[in-house]
């Protein structure tokens, strides 16, 4: 059975903190995906990461891709409470099949 | 751009009830189509997927069925509901065909209560 892990499952800090989010696995990807969900509504995509090491930045996220590609971060610089939500990431593997995380529920208090 | 839509937004049905969800996607051909189930706040689990007309993949035993009459619908269907059918049901496409990526698009979801 092929997982993926995310850590910590739950996370809520005051704005203005950093904060890392942490996605595993024992499965190699050849991309992986990190989606923020509102509540009630579809997960919106983020970012893909495809080579093992690449980094992304988009605004204040940061997203890692494992040398190995077999796990990957995604790092929030001074959050706000904008970033409220739950974030998911997700593997592809084996062509277009997609393993999802369990997910993080981060919660920024104002 | 492309466009996915999902109804109805809610339901409620009673155990036993059949159950029909419907999905279709705008803009975009022989996607590839999914259907998920969400947990309240919790990841997704992968029920069905699709890649082309009449062509279903089953990746868990239940009592839920899929079928793709059409290019861009996919439908989620049951015979006699469950209570634990209840959930967040979200339907997603992705490209057939154009690298690793297989990023995926979601709907808004339908929020299924049996009661």
């Amino acid at each position: 059975t092929q997982l993926l892990e995310q850590s910590p499952q739950f996370l809520s800090i005051q704005e203005g903190e950093n904060l890392t989010v942490y996605c595993n696995s024992s499965s190699v990807f050849s991309s992986l995906q990190w989606y923020r969900q509102e509540p009630g509504e579809g997960p919106v995509l983020l970012v893909t990461v495809v080579t093992g090491g690449e980094v992304k930045k988009l605004k204040r996220l940061t997203f890692q891709f494992g040398d190995a590609r077999k796990d990957s971060s995604l790092h929030i610089t001074a959050a706000q409470p904008g970033d409220t939500g739950l974030y998911l990431c997700a593997g592809v593997i084996g062509g277009f099949k997609t393993i999802f995380g369990a997910g993080t529920r981060l919660f920024v208090k104002a | 751009s492309q466009t996915i839509h999902q109804w109805p937004a809610t339901l409620v049905q009673p155990v036993g009830s059949p159950l029909s969800l419907e999905c279709t996607v705008e803009g975009t051909s022989n996607p590839n189509l999914y259907w998920y189930r969400q947990a309240a706040g919790r990841g997704l689990q992968l029920l069905f997927y699709s890649v082309g007309i009449g062509q279903i993949s089953s990746e868990v035993p239940q009592n839920l069925s899929a079928s793709r009459p059409q290019d861009r619908q996919f439908i989620l269907s049951s015979k006699k509901l469950l209570l634990s059918d209840s959930g967040f049901y979200l339907c997603a496409w992705s490209q057939i065909a154009g690298g690793p990526e297989y990023e995926q698009y979601f709907g808004p979801g339908t929020r299924l209560t049996v009661t």
